[in-house]
């Protein structure tokens, strides 16, 4: 069964940067079928997506976050990671990776638990 | 960016009754639409896919319909266990984009 898990620090502070990893475990993140995704939401308030990448390294991203964002991937360890900075206070939120079907369903079909990050000094 | 707009934003209805949800697009996605339940504290759960495909797992009584830019999340017979609140998302292009949501409420 497919399990994704994020990871990392529940606080930062405003001007730093924001680190995430979410390690995907059943499954390859090597595998030519899925883009993999993240995507937050805001306490109280809808879902917005961040970005998504693919195994090799195509990466594509949200222009609403100004070229604030950063994906990368690391198959040795079967992780993809999300920077974000630099953060303010608007970059508070649950942030979930996911991973996207591209040849069955097209949509996000697992989701991590998502972590809290909380944005302030 | 494409625009996605859901109504109502809360509704109120009681088990039993059949309820739809509206999801409107800014410009055409052909039937790149997806509908997701989330429930507090948990990640959203894929319902609908390809506008009007059940995954895998996901009760009869969820259906989607619609292509272009109007699309629905009908629940035929609600049950308890679907008051939750409920997003569409468009993967038709980047960046993708999510409805504001439409909560559930029971009546």
């Amino acid at each position: 069964q497919l399990q994704l898990q994020e990871s990392g620090p529940g606080l930062v502070k405003p001007l730093e940067t924001l680190s995430l990893t979410c390690t995907v475990s059943g499954g390859s993140i090597s595998s030519s079928s899925y883009y993999w995704g993240w995507i937050r939401q805001p306490p109280g308030k809808g879902l917005e997506w961040i970005g998504s990448m693919y195994y090799s390294g195509s990466t594509y991203y949200n222009p609403s976050l100004k070229s604030r964002a950063t994906i990368s991937v690391d198959t040795s360890k079967n992780q993809f990671s999300l920077k974000l900075s630099p953060v303010t206070a608007a970059d508070t939120a649950v942030y979930y990776c996911a991973r996207q079907d591209i040849h069955g369903s097209g949509s996000y079909s697992y989701w991590g638990q998502g972590t809290l990050v909380t944005v302030s000094s | 960016d494409i625009q996605m707009t859901q109504s109502p934003s809360t509704l109120s209805a009681s088990i039993g009754d059949r309820v739809t949800i509206t999801c409107r697009a800014s410009q055409s996605i052909s039937s790149w639409l997806a509908w997701y339940q989330q429930k507090p504290g948990k990640a959203p759960k894929l319902l609908i896919y390809k506008a009007s495909s059940l995954e895998s797992g996901v009760p009869l009584r969820f259906s989607g319909s619609g292509s272009g830019t109007e699309f629905t999340l009908t629940i035929s017979s609600l049950q308890p266990d679907d008051f939750a609140t409920y997003y569409c998302q468009q993967y038709n292009s980047y960046p993708y984009t999510f409805g504001q949501g439409t909560k559930l409420e029971i009546k």
